[in-house]
């Protein structure tokens, strides 16, 4: 079965770092377009960031550029999440997901559980 | 702009068609997905590339398009489904993701 593991998640000070971790199972890794998507408390879902299987297509959500960095490693089937200059609005429960079949667009076909982030003086 | 709308809150009996719209001017062009969220856990896809549904989704999702305006339906709806939905796409580029704010279904 496909699964993700999300951890790395915890509480830091505004202005403060973390890097988030995903650890994926179950399917052909080094395939698939991977995604970063944040939902504050009680809030809807934010698209964070993407990266294609190859690395060579990276994006980010304006509210993020500058201040994370997506990257993966195939080698470990692992995607990863830099975040630095954390504010205070960035706390939310981050997830990892995996992207569809090629050709069917940008989409999340598998979501794991979240890791809390939480950025509070 | 590159935005999705939708209706905060939806009403339906049980048994009845429960229909959700999501408009953007993007919607037009990229593929629309729509995702499940029930509290306390992760979203699930219910619909991706449109009108496609993943292995294990009831066929009573469905959705559909006109211009700029997409709709996913629940036909025969259930207590279960009672859930946040969002309907998700890309930019008119196709380079950034998009997400609707969210709908949550009431059965009544």
């Amino acid at each position: 079965d496909v699964e993700l593991v999300e951890s790395g998640g915890g509480v830091v000070q505004p202005g403060g770092s973390l890097r988030l971790s995903c650890a994926a199972s179950g399917f052909n890794f080094d395939d698939y377009t991977m995604y970063w998507v944040r939902q504050p408390p009680g809030k809807g879902l934010e698209w964070v960031s993407l990266i294609t299987w190859d690395g060579n297509t990276i994006d980010y959500a304006d509210f993020v550029k500058g201040r994370v960095t997506i990257s993966r490693d195939n080698s470990k089937n692992s995607l990863s999440l830099q975040m630095s200059g954390l504010r205070i609005e960035d706390s939310a429960t981050f997830y990892c997901a995996k992207g569809g079949s090629y050709g069917s667009g940008y989409h999340m076909a598998v979501w794991g559980r979240g890791t809390t982030v939480t950025v509070s003086s | 702009s590159d935005e999705l709308t939708q209706p905060p809150s939806v009403s339906v009996s049980p048994g009845q068609a429960a229909r959700i719209s999501c408009s953007g001017d993007s919607l037009s062009k990229q593929y629309t997905s729509w995702y499940q969220q029930k509290p306390g856990q992760a979203p699930l896809l219910v619909i991706y590339k449109d009108n496609e549904r993943p292995s294990g989704i009831p066929e009573r999702f469905s959705a559909s398009t006109s211009g700029t305006k997409v709709t996913l339906t629940i036909t025969g709806v259930q207590a279960e489904d009672e859930a946040d939905y969002y309907c998700q796409s890309t930019d008119s580029s196709g380079t950034y993701v998009i997400f609707g704010g969210g709908s949550k279904l009431t059965v009544l």
